[in-house]
């Protein structure tokens, strides 16, 4: 399967500031890019779709001013956590799917705690 | 709006097969079945997925009924390492090229030496 890699693994960062997490698809053009997030003893939640070179599509109640995501090549996205507060604290993980390819893989996922 | 059904938790003796059911009774006549599995603190680790046939990979085995409202993964021989949430999915279309995978709560199998 794809490998998938996502940085950084943790981050401990403070109230209001912003934290970037990159998600990298390291031998797999991901076409389509996933970011979920999962909190303690909860499954995961998928927070936006997004396919390179677009806009991400975001699901219902997930505030596309707040969680930035950039998928600018077929390697590459980005969660930006602006203005992060405690409630953000979770475990965020990257998916990645190409075109025509029937499976998904995960990242290893970043475990976010805001103090 | 996951559209399966699994049991909370599961028990399995090592080398035993274990046999995880999923009741998705509302699934439409296009929509396949994934399951994948998360060890903890992990990310979700692809194990199988089918339409209407059986399938069988290196890792389990998928047994889909003829109506297609439930299918069993079967692990033949359960190791210590297979302890994991495991979750079922039906993948949905979302529009133009593009599906998604939701996640349920899964089922705990746990694997006792």
């Amino acid at each position: 399967g794809a490998v998938v890699s996502q940085h950084p693994s943790w981050v401990i960062c403070k109230s209001g500031t912003s934290v970037k997490i990159e998600c990298r698809s390291l031998d797999f053009q991901a076409t389509t890019m996933f970011w979920y997030r999962q909190f303690p003893k909860q499954s995961l939640m998928l927070m936006a779709t997004s396919n390179e070179g677009s806009k991400a599509t975001y699901e219902q109640g997930v505030e596309k001013d707040k969680f930035l995501i950039n998928h600018a090549s077929l390697t590459l996205s980005t969660l930006t956590v602006t203005s992060a507060h405690p409630e953000d604290s979770s475990f965020y993980i990257c998916s990645v799917r190409t075109s025509g390819n029937w499976e998904q893989f995960f990242g290893p996922g970043t475990r976010l705690t805001v103090l | 709006d996951a559209k399966t059904t699994q049991p909370p938790s599961m028990d399995c003796a090592e080398g035993r097969a274990a046999n995880l059911p999923c009741n998705h009774s509302t699934i439409s006549g296009n929509e396949y079945v994934y399951w994948y599995r998360q060890i903890h603190s992990q990310g979700p680790q692809y194990i199988i997925h089918g339409l209407k046939n059986n399938e069988t990979n290196e890792m389990a085995s998928l047994i889909i009924t003829e109506d297609r409202k439930s299918s069993t993964l079967i692990l033949p021989h359960a190791t210590l390492r297979d302890t994991a949430v495991y979750y079922c999915i039906v993948r949905i279309y979302s529009g133009g090229s593009n599906y998604k995978l939701t996640f349920g709560k899964g089922t705990l199998l746990t694997v006792n030496p």
